[in-house]
């Protein structure tokens, strides 16, 4: 079955320094999509990055980064610069190829202190 | 620009009441799901849908019903609300490729069962 594990239920970080979010995830599959949602207090949520199981190289969409360990199966989020408006929740999720169903994890609170 | 839309936004209920929460895309997904948000528990799969007129349960459907007419449209029907269905609701829809596709979220549906 698949799983995903959020460890930190919550962090804090500085203003303009990096934060690594852990996850790590379980699957049987070889062929799966790793995803980082962000959900600010607001409540909707925000895609932030994604990575495939097949991907040689770690997914980076502007201050995100995903550390994409495989052998350990971890999918670590990387903050860098961290501005107040990162403060949020925000939850690892993936999908196996060929099915619909998302799973996430339980999300790690980060505030980011100014 | 739509996207997913999710009425209402805030509900209340008795124990025992019906209600139907409503989700309708502008994107022509395919794929369309309802999730529930709990403190620590992250999101679950409710139902989902593949297309019209196919659904399949989700992680956790009991209480739950819903029906897929249109790609647009995926009504979430509670027939006798409990307290336990007290939670924020999101629709969410599939945009296509990567293995799965990006989730594309509604804003969210709070709903109380007293």
């Amino acid at each position: 079955a698949q799983k995903i594990t959020q460890t930190q239920p919550g962090m804090f970080v500085q203003e303009k320094e990096a934060v690594t979010l852990d996850c790590t995830y379980d699957t049987s599959d070889q062929s799966y999509g790793l995803f980082w949602y962000k959900q600010p207090s607001s409540g909707e949520m925000i895609f932030l990055i994604y990575q495939g199981s097949y991907d040689e190289q770690n997914a980076t969409e502007g201050r995100y980064s995903l550390n994409f360990q495989k052998a350990r199966k971890s999918a670590n989020l990387v903050i860098s610069a961290s501005q107040l408006g990162d403060s949020a929740m925000y939850f690892c999720a993936m999908n196996n190829r060929g099915t619909y169903k998302y799973i996430f994890g339980t999300g790690t609170r980060l505030k980011v202190l100014a | 620009n739509a996207g997913v839309t999710q009425t209402p936004k805030f509900q209340v209920l008795k124990t025992g009441q019906s209600m139907t929460l409503q989700c309708a895309q502008d994107m022509n997904h395919e794929y369309m799901s309802w999730y529930r948000q709990d403190p620590g528990m992250g999101l679950r799969l409710i139902h989902y849908s593949v297309g019209a007129g196919i659904t399949d349960q989700g992680e956790v459907p009991n209480g739950y019903n819903v029906s897929r007419s249109t790609t647009e449209d995926f009504p979430l029907r509670l027939l006798s609300a409990a307290p336990s269905q007290t939670s924020v609701y999101f629709c969410a829809s599939i945009s296509p490729g990567l293995e799965g596709g990006e989730l594309f979220f509604g804003e969210g549906s709070r709903l109380t069962v007293l």
